[in-house]
């Protein structure tokens, strides 16, 4: 069963246009909720998080916006770049250390 | 600069033949994971020390399993690789206690042949 949900699978975006990519959840017990960025070849790298007490966290030109009573959140990426191009991972912590990814949505930025 | 280190970057091996794959780390982190990602798919966790302490997810297959000698290095054993087992497999760290960022090796490609 999958415990995040995400989508897009893909999303193709012009060169300074907004990246959205949204995830779901259904346990209420998650208290954590990180995105991750993973260009070919590498292990992914923590982008941003945010905790549920939030609804919206700001790191530069990525913002994870988090509505708690739906039970999704969302990472925005403005004025997105070609180097941002990648697959991009949210996933969902409970009291600690362990972690569930969702599927996946490959970013490609056309310039 | 510290870092998750895994070796080797890419394996081949024959089916049925046994093969380990290394992570080690200089972040001095308690906690150690081995996630397994198959192509366009997410990681999927297959298991993780708190020091020694070694927790199993339910599902991974009894072909897998870990050592972890000590809190620098962590090792996968694939007993009895299929072409299933194909796939990147990922070494992470975290502090313990969490949550705290995963910190993720590059990765090891295994293919079997």
């Amino acid at each position: 069963q999958q415990q995040v949900k995400q989508s897009p699978q893909s999303l193709i975006v012009q060169k300074g246009g907004i990246s959205i990519i949204n995830c779901a959840y259904e346990n209420t017990a998650f208290d954590y909720f990180p995105w991750y960025q993973q260009f070919p070849g590498k292990g992914p790298a923590l982008l941003i998080a945010i905790r549920p007490d939030v609804s919206e966290k700001k790191e530069g030109r990525f913002t994870i916006s988090f509505n708690k009573s739906a039970k999704q959140f969302s990472l925005h990426i403005m004025d997105s770049q070609p180097g941002d191009s990648a697959t991009y991972f949210c996933a969902a912590s409970m009291g600690g250390n362990q972690f569930y990814f969702g599927t996946g949505t490959s970013l490609t930025v056309i310039p | 600069d510290a870092m998750v280190i895994q070796n080797p970057r890419y394996q081949v091996t024959q089916f049925g033949k046994p093969v380990t794959l290394s992570c080690s780390q200089t972040l001095n982190h308690n906690v150690m994971y081995w996630y397994q990602q198959k192509s366009s798919q997410a990681p999927k966790l297959l298991f993780h020390y708190y020091d020694k302490d070694f927790n199993n997810e339910a599902d991974t297959p009894d072909n897998f399993q870990s050592r972890r000698p000590n809190t620098s290095f962590c090792f996968l054993d694939i007993r009895s690789p299929g072409l299933g087992d194909a796939a990147m497999y990922l070494c992470a760290t975290s502090r313990e206690g969490g949550p705290y960022e995963q910190y993720f090796g590059p990765g090891t490609r295994l293919t079997v042949t």
